[in-house]
């Protein structure tokens, strides 16, 4: 089946800063992989995806990479925010399912 | 502001109590899932039901049983839990989950469970 890894497990960046947060998936197959914000004693929620035949995707101050050929794809937050901190979880879709990673916990330091 | 809502938002049980978490969506879509979400860990998928019927069960002890009367209702039904039960339980919803068709999931705010 498939496995998804997430590092780092915490980040703490300065405001203003960049934040990257890496995930590794194991089977081929997977073919969309959604990234999710969820912030303290609050629903996980979708903030962008990217499916397998597109190699990168930005909205605003987020983007998405996708190396197929390495199993990776990575979130990249420019100019963070306060209101960036919350814990990250990137996800690939598997079979019929989603197959989540371990979560990210980004601190954003003003 | 979300289309998937769940009730209770908390629960404390004891272990010979029984209960049911709801969950309701009013997106149309046509998939639901139940998801445990315990600390430090990844959210383990549960059960999985596409048009009511249920595809996937991931190995859920039996003590959780699930029920899905239409495509907008989802239920999580618990008896004799274990204090490790304790967990945020949530719901989510998609358009689709099977085939090559694939959508992202919209989650309801959660169950925080307390088992005693």
């Amino acid at each position: 089946g498939e496995n998804v890894e997430q590092h780092p497990s915490t980040l703490s960046v300065q405001e203003g800063d960049s934040a990257v947060i890496k995930c590794t998936y194991s089977d081929s197959a997977s073919n969309y992989f959604p990234w999710y914000k969820q912030e303290l004693g609050k629903r996980p929620q979708l903030i962008i995806d990217i499916r397998s035949n597109v190699g990168e995707k930005k909205d605003q101050r987020i983007a998405v990479t996708l190396n197929k050929t390495a199993k990776h794809f990575s979130l990249h937050i420019t100019e963070t925010q306060p209101e960036d901190s919350a814990v990250y979880f990137c996800a690939a879709f598997y079979g019929q399912n989603f197959v989540f990673g371990p979560g990210t916990r980004l601190s954003v330091l003003p | 502001e979300t289309g998937v809502t769940q009730t209770p938002r908390h629960l404390v049980m004891g272990m010979t109590n029984k209960k049911s978490l709801k969950c309701e969506q009013h997106l149309g879509h046509n998939a639901m899932y139940w998801y445990k979400q315990s600390a430090k860990k990844p959210l383990e998928l549960m059960f999985v039901y596409n048009f009511k019927e249920q595809t996937e069960n991931n190995s859920v002890p039996s003590r959780f049983s699930p029920e899905c009367p239409n495509s907008s209702h989802l239920f999580l039904h618990l008896h004799t839990l274990q204090p490790e039960d304790s967990a945020l339980y949530l719901c989510a919803s998609s358009q689709e989950s099977a085939g090559s068709y694939n959508s992202p999931l919209h989650f309801g705010n959660g169950t925080r469970l307390t088992v005693t």
